[in-house]
């Protein structure tokens, strides 16, 4: 099956504690994307990449971080430093400038 | 810095009547214009792209249109149905600040009663 696959569906997270998620993606595109929904306030970028081993901030960086060392794989890493890390994450890739592309997402709840 | 808006932010209808959906932007400046259905607790399944270079798009009972110059886009949706019912959001992409993005609107939710 060709697409991107996000894991875990649902992840729960102490306080102080850092978690990582997971996106992969077979399509062979050169950009994936980070965003966060929350309820009321649509989706916001936290990281895109590009290239392999390059990647750029976007609106809501802050407590977050990536790295791009496959082209297929874009982890997501929620660090303690994020204050408020619920939410709804979703994966996303494209290539040049056709469509994005969506992951089924990842719910995350501090406990 | 970009703004994307979708009016109405919710609408009910019949089954079987047509209806738009509306999304305005706006910084013209965009590359293209994508529109989006999700439903409750899913990713985003893409229905839409329309180039910066095209008026509309059409596929099955959904018609797309762009009007870069005004900043809208609207979303027809035909004949609908209750398997229609979902949020639809619309986004632009853009190069912004040295970030190259896609811009959301909050979305519409739609729904479509038997």
């Amino acid at each position: 099956d060709g697409g991107i696959t996000q894991s875990p569906k649902y992840l729960f997270r102490k306080e102080g504690q850092n978690v990582t998620l997971s996106c992969e993606q077979n399509l062979n595109h050169d950009a994936m994307y980070w965003y966060r929904q929350d309820p009321g306030q649509g989706l916001r970028l936290i990281y895109y990449s590009q290239i392999v081993n390059d990647f750029q901030k976007g609106d809501i960086a802050e407590g977050y971080s990536v790295s791009r060392e496959k082209k297929e794989s874009f982890p997501l890493t929620v660090t303690s430093a994020q204050k408020n890390p619920t939410a709804f994450y979703l994966c996303a890739t494209r290539w040049g400038n056709t469509e994005a592309f969506f992951g089924q997402g990842t719910r995350l709840t501090v406990v | 810095k970009q703004e994307v808006t979708q009016i109405p932010a919710a609408l009910s209808v019949p089954e079987g009547e047509n209806l738009v959906l509306n999304c305005s932007f706006t910084d013209s400046a965009i590359y293209n214009l994508q529109w989006f259905r999700q439903d409750p607790g899913k990713g985003l399944t893409s229905l839409l792209l329309i180039q910066s270079s095209q008026r509309e798009q059409t596929s099955g009972r959904l018609n797309a249109s762009l009007d870069k110059s005004s900043g809208r886009s609207t979303l027809y949706i035909a004949a609908s149905q209750p398997g229609d019912s979902a949020t639809y959001l619309c986004a632009v992409r853009l190069r912004e600040g040295g970030s190259e993005k896609l811009v959301f609107g909050k979305g519409t939710k739609l729904t479509v009663n038997p």
